[in-house]
């Protein structure tokens, strides 16, 4: 069965960085666009960058571009989040994403999210 | 950016209750529109893509509708497992917005 699992959260303080890593099993990881999504406390979801199966095509939210870097490992099945001068708005749970093959931008499949808290 | 605005942001309703949620982008989308559900504590869940696409093993009772700027969700018949909050969001261009959610709560 499908399966994403995040790591890599924890609270950090303001200006310093987090690397997030999504463990994917059960498909070809190397087949599927990926995606990393956030939710601060009680609020909304946020789109935050995808990243093409082959890694050559990549894509950032105005909010967190220059600042997170998303790669992905596709020989260990693994995607990353590189989070970078990190800010107290950043706090927020991270999702990594499955797209559906034949429907861009669409997430067929989450992880359960690794909460990052930015906080002095 | 596409903006996504939800309404209403909240409503309670009771089991077996027939209940609609409508997205609206402030620009043409196409049929780019997706629905999603979340539990507390939990991640999002497909429910429709495309607007009206039922993602596979989600219950009939869900059904999508809409083209352009103006989308529907609706629930035929509320289950007591339906109630969380719902969020749509259109693939159509990045940055993929999604509405602020409409939280469904029991009456």
């Amino acid at each position: 069965q499908v399966q994403l699992v995040e790591s890599g959260g924890g609270l950090v303080t303001p200006g310093g960085s987090l690397r997030l890593t999504c463990a994917a099993s059960g498909f070809k990881f190397s087949d599927y666009y990926m995606s990393w999504i956030r939710q601060a406390p009680g609020k909304g979801l946020e789109w935050l960058s995808y990243i093409s199966s082959s890694g050559g095509t990549i894509h950032y939210a105005d909010s967190v571009e220059g600042r997170f870097f998303i790669s992905r490992d596709n020989a260990k099945n693994s995607l990353y989040l590189q989070m970078n001068s990190l800010r107290p708005e950043d706090t927020a749970m991270y999702y990594c994403a499955r797209e559906l093959p034949v429907v861009p931008s669409t997430y067929d499949y989450w992880g359960q999210g690794t909460l990052a808290t930015v906080s002095s | 950016d596409i903006q996504m605005t939800q309404s209403p942001s909240s409503l309670s309703a009771s089991v077996g209750d027939r209940v609609t949620v409508t997205c609206r982008a402030n620009q043409n989308i196409n049929y780019y529109l997706n629905w999603y559900q979340q539990r507390p504590g939990k991640a999002p869940k497909l429910l429709i893509y495309t607007a009206s696409s039922l993602q596979s093993g989600v219950p009939s009772r869900f059904s999508g509708s809409g083209s352009g700027t103006e989308f529907t969700l609706t629930v035929s018949s509320l289950q007591p497992e339906d109630f969380a909050t719902y969020y749509c969001q259109q693939s159509f261009s990045p940055p993929y917005t999604f509405g602020q959610g409409t939280k469904l709560g029991i009456k």
